[in-house]
């Protein structure tokens, strides 16, 4: 199996600044036709999952432009330019190239 | 707007048997796969299964293998998660998602969610 490893596992922010998530993957990512299917979701409190992140870099529609991804291969990296209180939750990674596909243990992003 | 809706969770005995519903509505769902997610209390999130759009093609993470058969209609745009010999480790909130499949390896989206505990 792909392990994906993140890390903090726990990320206390001050409000209006910036945040970095990583992961990390025990194989490589890129799938046999050239994509890598990285994904990165948001769970608010009390919420079901939102997708943010995929193919490593795509932000869905009505994601914030201050959520970014970025990577290669095996590291992977989801950051928020200025944290807002809303965007206090718990973030996983999860591939999408290898069965079965799994997700990281997330990260709680907390405010100071 | 999507909507996956789950339902036929609750309380089992340890061995018996549930089957979870996904109802989903304002999309085109034979043009999805679909996936059940699970989320033991306090816990992370955890893939269980796959099926392709037209169910060619299944998958399931092995601790679920040979208990939990994922199947669908697409006549009645609906998603089932039969669940047979639960045990206690089978307890947590389980998601129903879809992606269209332009949109391989990912959840693009999910349900409420609905809570399976396995308890005597």
């Amino acid at each position: 199996d792909a392990v994906m490893t993140q890390s903090p596992l726990s990320l206390p922010v001050t409000l209006g600044q910036p945040a970095s998530i990583s992961c990390r993957s025990s194989q490589s990512l890129v799938y046999s036709d050239g994509n890598t299917y990285l994904n990165w979701f948001q769970q608010r409190p009390g919420q079901s999952p939102r997708r943010l992140i995929y193919e490593v870099s795509n932000r869905d529609s009505g994601v914030p432009d201050r959520f970014s991804g970025s990577g290669s291969g095996t590291y992977f990296t989801l950051k928020i330019s200025r944290v807002e209180a809303e965007d206090v939750g718990v973030y996983y990674c999860m591939q999408g190239t290898h069965w079965p596909w799994t997700f990281g243990q997330g990260t709680k992003v907390e405010i100071k | 707007q999507v909507q996956l809706v789950e339902s036929g969770g609750g309380l089992v005995k340890p061995g018996g048997s549930l089957r979870l519903s996904c109802a989903a509505s304002r999309f085109t769902f034979s043009d999805h796969y679909m996936s059940w997610i699970r989320q033991a209390p306090g816990k992370g999130l955890e893939w269980v299964s796959y099926i392709s759009s037209s169910a060619e093609s299944m998958y399931y993470r092995d601790s679920v293998k040979g208990r939990f058969t994922i199947s669908r209609d697409n006549a009645k745009n609906s998603l089932y998660l039969q669940m047979n010999s639960l045990r206690a480790e089978d307890t947590a909130v389980y998601y129903c998602a879809s992606s269209p499949i332009t949109e391989p390896g990912t959840f693009t989206y999910w349900g409420q969610g609905i809570l399976v505990t396995v308890s005597s």
